[in-house]
């Protein structure tokens, strides 16, 4: 079975602080996808960034920048200065078949992480 | 944007009777989603749909049906609403299974 785990269930930040939210997984899959989507108050899921199990470079998009870890089964996501804008609760997760070998997907979401970003 | 609808957005309705939701999208993808989202449990898949007529369990769909007999659109059923499914519940579509998913502006269901 499938894990996601966000040990962070909420972080305070005041504005133009560095902030990092904790993803880690589990699979016993070699193939597998992590995302991450940002919810805002507003209500929608946006999609942030996928990464590929077999891709562990960092990757960097404006004042976010996300870790993958193969080692310690991490995929953890920094934001560089943050703003009152970046309040948000963030979503870690997994995608890996729902049977082995085959070839329909489900995605499995951690619980989330609140981040307010104060002024 | 994906795009992606959802009706009703939000809905009050009592114990014991039938709710419809529905998707709709016009981005022509194969796979799509239904989830409830529930304070301390994040989002949880109820059913998918990878095609048309072809439709399969998650992992909380006790006391939900769905069908897709277009590719736009898809339904989720409640056969006799329970205050339990109070929820708010998101459709996502994607192109492949495994890549990313996009979601709707979710529905607020309340059963009273």
């Amino acid at each position: 079975a499938q894990k996601v785990t966000q040990a962070q269930t909420e972080i305070s930040v005041v504005e133009k602080e560095d902030v990092t939210l904790d993803c880690v997984y589990e699979t016993r899959d070699t193939t597998y996808y992590l995302f991450w989507y940002k919810q805002p108050p507003s209500g929608e899921l946006v999609f942030l960034i996928r990464r590929n199990s077999f891709d562990e470079q960092n990757e960097i998009s404006g004042r976010y920048s996300w870790n993958f870890q193969k080692s310690t089964s991490s995929f953890n996501f920094t934001i560089t200065a943050s703003q009152v804008v970046d309040s948000a609760v963030y979503f870690c997760a997994l995608s890996e078949p729902f049977n082995s070998g085959g070839s329909n997907y489900k995605l499995t979401f951690g619980k989330g992480t609140l981040l307010t970003v104060n002024p | 944007d994906a795009g992606i609808t959802q009706s009703p957005r939000h809905k009050v309705t009592e114990t014991g009777t039938p709710v419809t939701l529905r998707c709709h999208q016009t981005e022509n993808h194969r796979y799509m989603y239904w989830y409830r989202q529930d304070p301390g449990h994040g989002l949880r898949l109820i059913h998918y749909s990878y095609g048309v007529k072809d439709t399969d369990k998650g992992e909380v769909s006790d006391g939900y049906s769905v069908s897709r007999s277009k590719t736009e659109d898809f339904l989720l059923t409640l056969e006799s609403a329970t205050s339990s499914q109070t929820s708010v519940y998101f459709c996502a579509i994607g192109t492949s299974g495994y890549y990313e998913q996009y979601f709707g502006p979710g529905t607020r269901l309340t059963v009273t």
